[in-house]
């Protein structure tokens, strides 16, 4: 069962904040949100993870409601390299469990 | 560079034949995972090691089986190869202790093709 929904497909604007949703309706209180990207065929890249607040890093920003039900990842200036499919995922970060991936967004940023 | 090396890049091969796919995971992690995926399709989990321990098993099929050693390196060996298994197979580790984050980091992927 698919504990993430995302759009299928988005697109943006080069230069101007993607928005990306989640939701995650049955998030489990021990169980974080993840993102991650994969560009082409390359190995999925590891972008940011969250909790309950919000976080930011050098790549993007990581919005979580307060009931935790949803999130948005914010590329605040999408370039052409930023293409690429996203995936949200949610897991509990210790006991090393796996970590499995949905279909995830595509997201195309356009000239 | 992820720190995470997989080998061979490409593959190819013929049905019914067998392969060995090899990972070797960033130097202390102890858990390492195993994806496919097929053309234009999303990241299979097929399982996971941790020191050297199966943890989780995802959509593997009998065909397929894995194996971590005592170094921490990782094979999927892949027998009675069908045109289906024509994928890209990805090799991740993680880090288990101290600021451990729950990140995963991949390597660049292992490309079969099956003629």
């Amino acid at each position: 069962d698919a504990k993430t929904t995302q759009p299928t497909s988005m697109d943006c604007a080069e230069g101007r904040a993607a928005n990306l949703p989640c939701n995650h309706s049955t998030i489990s209180g021990n169980e974080y949100v993840y993102w991650y990207r994969q560009i082409h065929s390359q190995g999925p890249q590891y972008i940011i993870h969250g909790l309950k607040n919000n976080e930011t890093n050098e790549m993007a920003s990581l919005i979580i409601t307060e009931d935790r039900k949803s999130s948005t990842l914010i590329l605040p200036h999408a370039t052409l390299r930023d293409t690429a499919v996203y995936y949200c995922i949610v897991r509990v970060i210790y006991n090393n469990n796996d970590m499995r991936f949905g279909a995830g967004t595509r997201l195309t940023v356009k000239p | 560079d992820s720190g995470v090396t997989q080998t061979p890049k490409h593959l190819i091969t013929a049905t019914g034949q067998r392969v060995t796919l090899r990972c070797s995971p960033r130097s202390g992690d102890l858990s390492v995972y195993w994806y496919q995926q097929s053309l234009d399709q999303g990241l299979q989990f097929l399982i996971q090691y941790y020191n050297g321990e199966e943890r989780a098993k995802g959509n593997i099929l009998e065909r397929f089986s894995a194996q971590q050693f005592p170094d921490l390196h990782s094979e999927l060996n892949l027998s009675s190869l069908e045109l289906g298994d024509s994928a890209l197979y990805f090799c991740a580790s993680s880090a288990t202790s101290g600021t451990y984050s729950g990140e995963l980091f991949f390597g660049e992927g292992s490309r079969l093709t099956v003629l």
